[in-house]
C-alpha cells in the first residue's frame, strides 16, 4: 500500500459543530503532517507529528486539535470553526523525520471543508 | 527565513510550444520537489531533485537543479492540454534532529493553461 487516505472527502459543518478529519497511511512512515490550502494558494503547514509525538505546531488556533493515536493514523478534531476556516485540508506522510537524507512527503487526496 | 519564488505565476501557452517555469530559493538547499495539482485535487509528486546538476525527465516535463544559483527549472516541451494544472516547487532544509520532521516551503505556484 503506497498511498495516504483521507476521510471524509467533503465536509460541511456549522460553527457550533464538532467534527473530525481522518488520515491513514500504511507505508510505515513515521512523520505525518496536516496542511491547510486555500484556493489558488500553496499549502500551509499546520502540524507535524514525528514518531507519534507533536513536533511542530505552526501557531494554529486551538479550535483545531490534532491527534495521532498510532503510527498509521492521524486525526484533526474541529470545534467552533469560522467560515474563514473553509479550505482543502491535506494530510501527508514521510518516511523518517529524523534522517538527514531527503524526506519526501506523500499527500492524501484531501478533505474539502466548508464552514457555514 | 527560507523564501521560495516561482515565476511566472500564470502561464497561458499554446499546444506544441515550449516554456520554462523558474523556482528561486533564498537559502542553500539540495532538496527540491516539484508537485502538480489539478483543480480541487491533491498534490501529485513529479520530481525529487537532490543534488547540484540533477536533471530528471518524465514525458514532456524536465526538471533541473542548480544549487549554486539556488534555482530549479521545470521545462515543458511541446505542451499538450493535459498539462494544464498548477505546478508548485517546494524546498526542504535539513534542520537537525532537534527539529524533527521535514518542513517544506512552497512557492506560490504556477497556474499553467495550455490552449488548443
Amino acid at each position: 500500500d503506497t498511498e495516504v487516505t483521507q476521510t471524509p472527502k467533503h465536509l460541511v459543518m456549522g460553527m457550533t459543530n464538532k467534527k473530525s478529519l481522518k488520515c491513514e497511511q500504511h507505508m510505515g512512515h513515521r512523520a505525518m503532517y496536516w496542511y491547510k490550502q486555500k484556493a489558488k494558494k500553496p499549502p500551509e503547514l499546520m502540524f507535524v507529528y514525528s514518531y507519534e509525538k507533536l513536533s511542530i505546531n505552526e501557531s494554529v488556533p486551538s479550535r483545531f486539535s490534532p491527534e495521532c493515536p498510532n503510527s498509521s493514523l492521524l486525526n484533526l478534531h474541529l470545534h467552533a470553526l469560522q467560515p474563514e476556516d473553509s479550505a482543502l485540508y491535506l494530510c501527508a506522510s514521510s518516511q523518517d523525520p529524523l534522517a538527514a537524507y531527503y524526506n519526501e512527503q506523500f499527500f492524501g487526496p484531501g478533505t474539502r471543508l466548508t464552514v457555514l | 527565513e527560507l523564501k521560495v519564488e516561482q515565476n511566472p505565476l500564470f502561464l497561458s501557452m499554446q499546444e506544441g510550444k515550449n516554456y520554462t517555469i523558474y523556482c528561486n530559493y533564498s537559502t542553500t538547499s539540495d532538496r527540491l520537489y516539484w508537485y502538480r495539482q489539478d483543480p480541487g485535487k491533491s498534490l501529485e509528486s513529479l520530481f525529487v531533485l537532490l543534488s547540484n546538476g540533477a536533471v530528471k525527465q518524465e514525458g514532456r516535463l524536465m526538471a533541473s537543479l542548480d544549487t549554486k544559483a539556488r534555482l530549479s527549472t521545470l521545462h515543458i516541451t511541446a505542451a499538450v492540454h493535459d498539462l494544464s494544472a498548477t505546478y508548485f516547487c517546494a524546498v526542504d532544509i535539513w534542520r537537525g534532529q532537534e527539529t524533527s520532521g521535514s518542513r517544506l516551503t512552497f512557492g506560490e505556484g504556477t497556474q499553467l493553461t495550455v490552449n488548443p
